[in-house]
C-alpha cells in the first residue's frame, strides 16, 4: 500500500525567507502527487500536482515542487513566503485507485 | 459558483447516539469521497461514490460507519452508536468523474465532537 511521510511537522520561518518543505512517498510503478493547503476552518486547496512530464510542477501563491523518482521526493518549495502562508500543507498520492493518500501534515509558521 | 457545501459544521453527540452528516457536492460533479482528520493527522479515505453507488468502501473503519448518495448528488454519512474514538473532522470532497486526472474539491468539513 502507498505511504507518504512528511517529517516535518512544523516549519518556522521569516517573512521574507525562502522555505522547503519535505514530502517523501513509497514507491510504485505510478504515482500522482499533489500538495493541497489547510487554512484555519477552511477546507484542503490543491497547491499543485505532478501527473506526468516535467518534474518541476509550478502551482499557485508561488509555490513549486520537484518530482525525483529516484529519492521517491516531493518536496514544495517557494523562494519567499508572506506571513499569509501561514498553514497546514499536506502532501498526497494517488496510484492506481482513486482515493488520496495523505501525510501527516506540515504546519508552516510565517513569522514577521 | 458553489464549492462544496458540508452541514452541520460542527456536531456535538453524546457516547452511544446517532448521527448523520450531509454533503452537497459541486453541481454535476459524478465522483464523491469522505475523507476522515483526525487531530494532528492528515485526511484518511472513508469511501467514494461514482454516481449513486459506492465503488470503494474499503475505509470504512467498521459497520457502524454507512454512507448513501441515493440520487447521485448530495450524501450522507452516518454512524451509529458512536463512540469518542469517532471524534474528528469528516471532509467531503467531489471531482468531475472519477478519472485520474480529475482535482478533487474539498467541503469546509463537519467537525464530530463525542463526549
Amino acid at each position: 500500500a502507498q505511504s507518504v511521510t512528511q517529517l516535518d511537522s512544523q516549519v518556522p520561518v521569516f517573512e521574507e525567507a525562502p522555505v522547503e518543505l519535505r514530502c517523501n512517498y513509497s514507491s510504485s510503478v505510478s504515482v500522482y502527487l499533489f500538495w493541497y493547503v489547510q487554512y484555519p476552518n477552511q477546507g484542503l486547496q490543491l497547491l499543485l500536482k505532478y501527473l506526468s512530464g516535467s518534474t518541476l510542477v509550478k502551482g499557485i501563491n508561488g509555490f513549486e515542487a520537484e518530482f525525483n523518482k529516484s529519492q521517491t521526493s516531493f518536496h514544495l518549495r517557494k523562494p519567499s513566503v508572506h506571513i499569509s502562508d501561514t498553514a497546514e500543507y499536506f502532501c498526497a498520492v494517488r496510484d492506481s485507485s482513486y482515493k488520496l493518500i495523505f501525510g501527516s501534515g506540515t504546519r508552516l509558521l510565517v513569522r514577521p | 459558483g458553489a464549492g462544496v457545501s458540508q452541514t452541520p459544521s460542527n456536531k456535538v453527540t453524546e457516547k452511544g447516539k446517532y448521527v448523520e452528516l450531509r454533503c452537497d457536492p459541486i453541481s454535476g460533479h459524478t465522483a464523491l469521497y469522505w475523507y476522515r482528520q483526525s487531530l494532528g493527522q492528515g485526511p484518511e479515505f472513508l469511501i467514494y461514490f461514482q454516481g449513486t453507488g459506492a465503488a470503494d468502501d474499503s475505509g470504512l473503519p467498521n459497520d457502524r460507519f454507512f454512507a448513501v448518495r441515493p440520487e447521485g448528488s448530495v450524501s450522507t454519512l452516518k454512524i451509529q452508536r458512536t463512540e469518542r474514538g469517532d471524534s474528528a473532522v469528516y471532509l467531503c470532497a467531489s471531482s468531475l468523474r472519477s478519472s485520474m486526472l480529475n482535482e478533487q474539491y474539498f467541503g469546509p468539513g463537519t467537525r464530530l465532537t463525542v463526549t
